[in-house]
């Protein structure tokens, strides 16, 4: 069963700061690797998607690397501002099934 | 266009009480989830459907669960006799054929006293 992990667990930093988020995953035979983000009270938002064949992808601020070998994924968010805070979770895409991390709650101070 | 669409958002109720939760996915989406959110267990999948038809209902927790897809437009997710251990807020998402991304509705706050 793929088992997701997602380090750390909460991250405090000032804006203008660029966020480093890790999820690591026991299964390399995983289809795609979601990230997605989760404000309180609400449902998730998709952010970007890293097909198993693919090394990243970027969306304007945002860029996720995908290491099958390793088993790690690496979300970056560039230049942080207070409206980045909310949980980050990643996501295993195996056999059409989203195995979940448990998130990254991310707190951007002005 | 309307996204998935949950109701109720809240719910409380008390122990060995009937709960209905109720999801419309997207117009013309095929796929259709189920997800519980706790603390202790992060967000799991309880069930998914594809045109209407359950495909893997595996995470569903124990028979008091039970979850229904009359037509491309309704689900809806059962808990009968409800416990304390129920609560938790539930997650409806919907996602296209051939597509990877879900599409998740704002969920619903079940409490049981």
């Amino acid at each position: 069963k793929q088992e997701v992990t997602q380090i750390p667990a909460a991250l405090s930093v000032p804006e203008g700061e660029n966020l480093v988020l890790n999820c690591s995953f026991t299964d390399s035979a995983i289809y795609n690797l979601q990230w997605f983000r989760q404000d309180p009270g609400k449902g998730l938002t998709s952010l970007l998607l890293i097909q198993s064949s693919q090394r990243e992808q970027t969306s304007g601020r945002l860029n996720a690397s995908l290491d099958k070998s390793s088993g790690r994924s690496t979300l970056y968010i560039a230049a942080s501002q207070p409206g980045d805070s909310a949980t980050y979770l990643c996501a295993g895409d195996s056999w059409g099934k989203l195995q979940f991390g448990a998130g990254t709650q991310v707190v951007v101070t002005p | 266009d309307a996204g998935v669409i949950q109701s109720p958002r809240h719910e409380v109720t008390e122990m060995g009480q009937e709960v209905t939760l109720r999801c419309k996915p997207i117009s013309g989406h095929d796929y259709l989830f189920w997800y519980r959110q706790t603390m202790m267990r992060g967000l799991e999948l309880l069930i998914y459907f594809n045109n209407n038809v359950p495909i893997d209902d595996s995470g569903m927790p124990e028979d008091r669960f039970s979850a229904k897809m009359p037509n491309a437009s309704f689900s809806t997710l059962k808990i009968q006799p409800s416990e304390p251990r129920d609560s938790a807020v539930y997650f409806c998402a919907s996602k296209p054929q051939g597509a990877d991304t879900q599409y998740f509705g704002p969920g619903t706050r079940l409490t049981v006293l």
